[in-house]
């Protein structure tokens, strides 16, 4: 079946520092793929997305690029903030196959001033 | 903005009690999904509506979980009697449409349980 693992966390790093949080998955067909984002006391929210091969998401200075040759989907920020510590989700939906969104188990990421 | 009201916010009950879950989706979205997320975990889906049709309950525990969206709008989560592993956050979440690449959940804030 599909599933989506991601980097087992806390992540920690200081303010301004490059971010990566790696994700992979399996799918049987040709899935969409999402990073969710959790903030504090928050519910999740999508974060941003991409559609096919090759694509690239974008958003809030985050991005990721859909690989179908490595089956990954690697959340990437190049200077980040003590205001992106939360839990991150990478998640898949297969549209051809059952509609059902899967998501992986979150990496909490800290940020230190 | 719109937002996906939940409630309670936080239950604590006992084993073998009933709990009950409430959601209120963003006006307008047909599709109302249910999941459980277990800390240090992500979300799993519970049950997934479309109007007040269930689309998927696979991984619904039938025994002890119920979920019903009557008219379509709100939807209630029950689980009938608690147990300790059911102590977890209960996300509902909504969407205007599924199954054309959209994948945008909209997620309440969530209903946390502790069952002792």
């Amino acid at each position: 079946g599909n599933s989506v693992t991601q980097m087992e966390g806390p992540v920690t790093l200081s303010e301004e520092a490059f971010l990566t949080i790696n994700c992979t998955y399996t799918a049987t067909g040709y899935p969409s793929l999402f990073w969710y984002v959790q903030y504090p006391g928050e519910g999740l929210q999508l974060l941003l997305k991409a559609t096919k091969a090759d694509d690239k998401g974008s958003n809030k200075g985050f991005e990721a690029t859909y690989r179908k040759e490595t089956t990954s989907f690697h959340l990437e920020k190049g200077s980040v903030q003590v205001s992106d510590s939360a839990v991150y989700f990478c998640a898949l939906i297969d549209v051809n196959r059952d509609d059902k969104i899967i998501f992986g188990k979150g990496t909490r990421l800290h940020i230190l001033p | 903005e719109a937002e996906v009201a939940q409630s309670p916010r936080y239950k604590i009950t006992e084993k073998s009690q009933a709990v009950a879950f409430w959601c209120d989706p963003i006006s307008g979205h047909a599709t109302l999904y249910w999941y459980r997320q277990i800390l240090g975990q992500g979300p799993e889906l519970l049950v997934q509506f479309q109007d007040e049709s269930v689309v998927d309950d696979s991984q619904l525990p039938k025994d002890r979980f119920s979920a019903e969206r009557l008219k379509g709008v709100d939807s209630t989560l029950k689980i009938q009697p608690a147990e300790l592993g059911d102590s977890a956050m209960y996300l509902c979440a909504s969407s205007l449409v599924v199954g054309l690449d959209t994948g945008e959940l909209f997620f309440g804030e969530g209903s946390r349980l502790t069952v002792l």
